[in-house]
């Protein structure tokens, strides 16, 4: 079965500085990976996804992740967080090539930023 | 593009009342609508996956007679919970993709908070 693990539960940054939120993944094969952010009591919004081809993706908002085949991995970064960055962060994996597009979440990451 | 819009947003309701929460994709056509649960500071839970025409598939431990869906259109589907009691309480939200397989994103609602008094 798949899974993600996202290890920190919280994170703390100062506004301008520079983040990254882990992700590790476990399947059987390179699956489809995402990132999304939530706000409180809001819907997810889709910041990136990763299919195939360059390992770094860009995506909105300014961030950006790159996937480690040999890792397991598909960590987000952002040069330099903003205050408005600070929200739930959520790494998923679907699988490659079907399963109706059943995602599988990880615990999620909170992101505070201080001014 | 790629708007979930998903009404109500928030309800109060008494005991034993049923509550029906509408998901609709307002751009595009959804092939398949996925429902979650997400309790307070935790991740989401699938509850069940829906395609149009087709019954809903439900994950294991969710009773499919408490929380009934429909995916009567391409852009609609809707979840009834009945009888909702107070352990009903809770965060959902549903979402949205255009085709099968892994490479259409979900596109999410902004949810919708049950209260059960």
């Amino acid at each position: 079965a798949q899974s993600v693990t996202q290890p920190d539960i919280h994170i703390t940054v100062s506004e301008g500085a520079s983040l990254e939120l882990r992700c590790n993944y476990s399947y059987g094969a390179t699956p489809y990976l995402f990132w999304y952010v939530q706000s409180p009591g809001q819907g997810l919004q889709l910041l990136l996804k990763y299919f195939s081809g360059d390992t770094l993706v860009q995506g909105i908002k300014g961030f950006e992740a790159e996937f480690k085949r040999s890792q397991s991995s598909f960590n987000l970064r952002k040069p330099s967080v903003h205050w408005s960055d600070a929200a739930e962060y959520f790494c998923a994996v679907a699988p490659f090539g079907g399963g109706g597009n059943k995602l599988t979440f990880g615990t999620g990451t909170q992101l505070k930023v201080e001014l | 593009g790629a708007v979930v819009s998903q009404h109500p947003s928030w309800v109060i309701c008494k005991s034993g009342t049923s509550v029906k929460i509408e998901c609709r994709s307002l751009d595009f056509q959804a092939t398949t609508m996925f429902w979650y649960r997400q309790f307070p500071k935790q991740s989401l839970m699938l509850m069940a996956t829906s395609n149009e025409g087709s019954k809903a598939t439900y994950e294991q431990g969710v009773e499919k007679d408490k929380f009934l869906i429909n995916h009567a259109s391409l852009t609609l589907s809707t979840l009834t919970v009945t009888s909702a009691h107070p352990e009903d309480s809770s965060f959902y939200i549903c979402s949205a993709s255009g085709v099968q397989g892994g490479a259409e994103p979900q596109h999410f609602g902004d949810g919708t908070r049950l209260s059960i008094l």
